[in-house]
C-alpha cells in the first residue's frame, strides 16, 4: 500500500462549489504539506502543518483552507471553487526527527478541474 | 528568500545522447538541502536525490550523475546514454535546514523528451 494517499485522484466540479481534498499517510511523519502544480510554474506551497496544532500559510493560500484532523490526516478545502484553481494538487509529508529529516514524500496527486 | 531557477524549459535529445539539466539556486542559509524530482507522464513525483550543502562531492547513480558547485550555486543533473523512459519533467528544489525553514522551493521544471 502507498505510504501517502490522496482522495479523490480526479475531480471535476463547478464554479462556486465547495470541495475537499484529503490526504492520509502511514509513514508516521509529523509534518504535512499541500502543493499546487500549474503547467510551467512548478509546485507552489499552499499550506503546511508541523504538527496537529500547527497550521501555516504558504505562498498561495488565498481561496484555500486546511484541517489537520490527526497526525496522519491533512485535508485541503476550496470553499467556493473558481476555474483558476484548476490544477494538480499534491500532498507531502516529512519527518522532523528522523535521518531523512527535510526530505518530503509526495502522494500521487489529485487532478482538479473547475468548470 | 529562496529561489530556484531552471532556465531550460524544454530539452529534446536523441536516445543514447547525454543530457544535462541545469539548476541554479539562491539562498541566504548557510546550511541547506537540494533535491531533484522526476515527474513522468503519469504525474507522480519521484524522488531522485537529496544533497546537503556541506557535501560537495559529485554523485553517480547508474546513468544519473549530479554536479554540485557551491561557488556557482548550481546543482546540475546529467543523464548519460539517455533512454526513452527518461522522458519526464524534472524539478530541482531547495530547502533550508533551520527549524521552520524546511519548506521546499521548486524550480519551474525542465521537460525532457528523449527521441527514439
Amino acid at each position: 500500500d502507498a505510504d501517502v494517499t490522496q482522495t479523490p485522484r480526479n475531480r471535476i466540479t463547478k464554479t462556486g462549489k465547495r470541495i475537499m481534498l484529503e490526504c492520509s499517510q502511514t509513514k508516521g511523519h509529523d509534518r504535512m504539506y499541500w502543493y499546487r502544480q500549474d503547467p510551467g510554474l512548478g509546485l507552489q506551497l499552499i499550506y503546511y502543518s508541523f504538527d496537529v496544532k500547527d497550521i501555516n500559510k504558504g505562498e498561495i493560500s488565498d481561496g484555500y483552507s486546511v484541517s489537520r484532523q490527526a497526525q496522519a490526516k491533512f485535508s485541503l478545502s476550496l470553499e467556493s471553487a473558481i476555474p483558476n484553481q484548476t490544477a494538480l494538487y499534491f500532498c507531502a509529508t516529512s519527518d522532523s526527527t528522523g535521518t531523512l529529516y527535510n526530505e518530503q514524500f509526495f502522494g500521487p496527486g489529485t487532478r482538479l478541474t473547475v468548470l | 528568500a529562496q529561489k530556484v531557477t531552471q532556465a531550460q524549459t524544454e530539452i529534446s535529445v536523441v536516445e543514447k545522447e547525454d543530457v544535462t539539466l541545469d539548476c541554479v539556486y539562491e539562498t541566504r542559509d548557510t546550511t541547506y538541502y537540494l533535491f531533484w524530482y522526476k515527474q513522468p507522464p503519469s504525474g507522480e513525483l519521484v524522488f531522485l536525490i537529496r544533497r546537503n550543502s556541506f557535501d560537495e562531492q559529485n554523485e553517480i547513480s547508474g546513468r544519473y550523475s549530479w554536479n554540485f558547485q557551491k561557488s556557482t550555486s548550481s546543482f546540475n543533473f546529467t543523464i548519460t546514454a539517455s533512454q526513452v523512459v527518461d522522458s519526464a519533467v524534472y524539478f530541482c528544489a531547495l530547502s533550508g535546514s533551520n527549524f521552520g525553514n524546511e519548506k521546499l522551493t521548486f524550480g519551474t521544471g525542465t521537460r525532457l523528451t528523449i527521441i527514439p
